[in-house]
């Protein structure tokens, strides 16, 4: 049980380049969020994803898109990368219902030159 | 609005010391509240929450939780610390029948402890 993996933990971009970052978890959740995390702001949620063939906006879609392409995975695409979205990203996962903790992957760290 | 404070950016305890980071929130309806942990280059792991029922709640590395309704606060405690509890946590809090994107995480606590 692999939890809740991404690819890939490390990426340097040139401004204007895009990118996919992947995500998937194992534990048959059914929601699904992308969040970033900047010193001294705690975590944003950029996209989510209640259930397999929705997504939503979070906090900070702009310049963002997701897909959810089924119920393990749940990708993040920058199609024009900015220096502004230098950050670390982060997957997780949760079962349905409010009471239920997230599970979260270890990261991806992009920097954006 | 739905928020939460976490009013301290670093707290510093001696280790064998009780520990306590902070954190108060401010929800429609009783919150369900949560604490998760940072190590290093990691992503956040789940230590505790608190749903309904013993304001104490207890999780996992021997930490536990209070919540106060009247303070709206659920403070992070420990009665010794150590220092593999140097880490980032973050505290949480979700509105009861809100929709998926309403968790809110505070801005984080850098814990350190000294030998």
């Amino acid at each position: 049980n692999a939890g809740v993996t991404q690819t890939p933990k490390f990426q340097v971009l040139k401004t204007g380049q895009s990118m996919t970052l992947q995500c998937a978890q194992d534990m048959n959740h059914n929601s699904m969020y992308w969040y970033r995390q900047d010193p001294g702001m705690g975590l944003r949620l950029i996209y989510y994803s209640a259930s397999e063939g929705t997504t939503d906006k979070g906090e900070v879609p702009n310049g963002y898109n997701v897909s959810r392409l089924n119920k393990r995975e749940f990708s993040l695409r920058l199609e024009s990368a900015a220096p502004s979205q230098t950050s670390v990203y982060f997957c997780a996962s949760t079962r349905t219902g409010q009471a239920y903790e997230q599970y979260f992957g270890p990261g991806t760290r992009l920097t954006v030159t | 609005a739905q928020s939460v404070a976490q009013p301290e950016d670093q707290v510093n305890v001696a280790e064998g010391n009780p520990l306590t980071v902070k954190c108060t929130y401010s929800v429609s309806g009783n919150p369900y509240l949560f604490w998760y942990v940072q190590y290093p280059n990691r992503g956040l792991q789940f230590l505790l929450k608190y749903i309904t029922g013993d304001n104490l709640v207890k999780g996992s590395y021997g930490f536990e939780a209070e919540f106060n309704k009247s303070q709206t606060s659920f403070h992070l405690k420990k009665p010794s610390a150590l220092v593999s509890d140097s880490a980032l946590y973050f505290c949480a809090v979700r509105a009861p029948y809100s929709s998926a994107s309403k968790i809110i995480f505070g801005s984080g606590t850098r814990l350190s402890i000294r030998p």
